[in-house]
């Protein structure tokens, strides 16, 4: 059964606090890994796109970094603020087999909450 | 406003019968996404369209059927449906069918089946 892991569930943090959370994903036939952040009664939206190990994006204060050998990456957030409070989900994408895509499985998310 | 939209937003329907979800992507995009997000369940993926193709198939019961149409919007059909089936379905757009590339999210339609 294949897996996507994220931890911790939830975090509470100071403003000002840098953070850092995970996601843990099979090792074996991976084609990408996406971030989304998920703000409450809105969409999921877009972070981060990683498919290569050793991979590290940035977007501001977030920052991500992937290793596909161990199966997992990591989310940063430098000086969080009230505005970071969100639920952040990765999404694990599969070899696509012959010319079908890939199957997607997401992880659980993590829970920010930001306290100013 | 990701650019991506659904309709309806929210729908009422009692168990058996049938609906459609409707999806237009993003201007550009050639693929469409479905998801389901039901209260006890994290986000699921139930199909991808690519051009008209079905690409990719997820946790897709059979019960539910999905296309893709020469204008690229997309529609999801769920019959005979169940209380289990009260979710968010969401769809999101991108701009080729590989996963390499970034997906759009629409609002979401809230179905709840009474």
């Amino acid at each position: 059964i294949l897996n996507v892991e994220q931890s911790p569930q939830s975090l509470h943090v100071q403003e000002g606090d840098s953070t850092n959370f995970t996601c843990s994903f099979p090792s074996s036939n991976f084609y990408a890994l996406h971030w989304y952040r998920w703000e409450t009664a809105k969409s999921p939206e877009a972070l981060f796109v990683m498919t290569l190990n050793g991979d590290e994006k940035k977007k501001g204060r977030i920052s991500a970094t992937l290793n596909t050998k161990e199966g997992y990456s990591y989310l940063y957030i430098k000086g969080s603020q009230p505005e970071d409070s969100a639920t952040y989900l990765c999404a694990f994408h599969m070899t696509p087999i012959y010319n079908q895509g890939g199957k997607l499985i997401f992880g659980q998310g993590t829970e920010l909450s930001v306290k100013p | 406003d990701s650019g991506v939209t659904q309709t309806p937003k929210h729908l009422i329907t009692a168990t058996g019968q049938r609906v459609t979800l409707r999806c237009s992507p993003r201007s550009g995009d050639l693929s469409v996404y479905w998801y389901q997000q039901s209260l006890d369940q994290g986000l699921q993926f139930l199909i991808q369209y690519y051009n008209g193709e079905e690409r990719a198939k997820g946790n897709i019961l059979e019960r539910f059927s999905a296309q893709q149409f020469p204008d690229l919007h997309s529609e999801l059909n769920l019959s005979s449906l169940e209380l289990g089936d009260s979710a968010l379905y969401f769809c999101a757009s991108s701009v080729v069918g590989s996963p390499t590339y970034e997906q759009y999210f629409g609002p979401g339609t809230r179905l709840t089946v009474t």
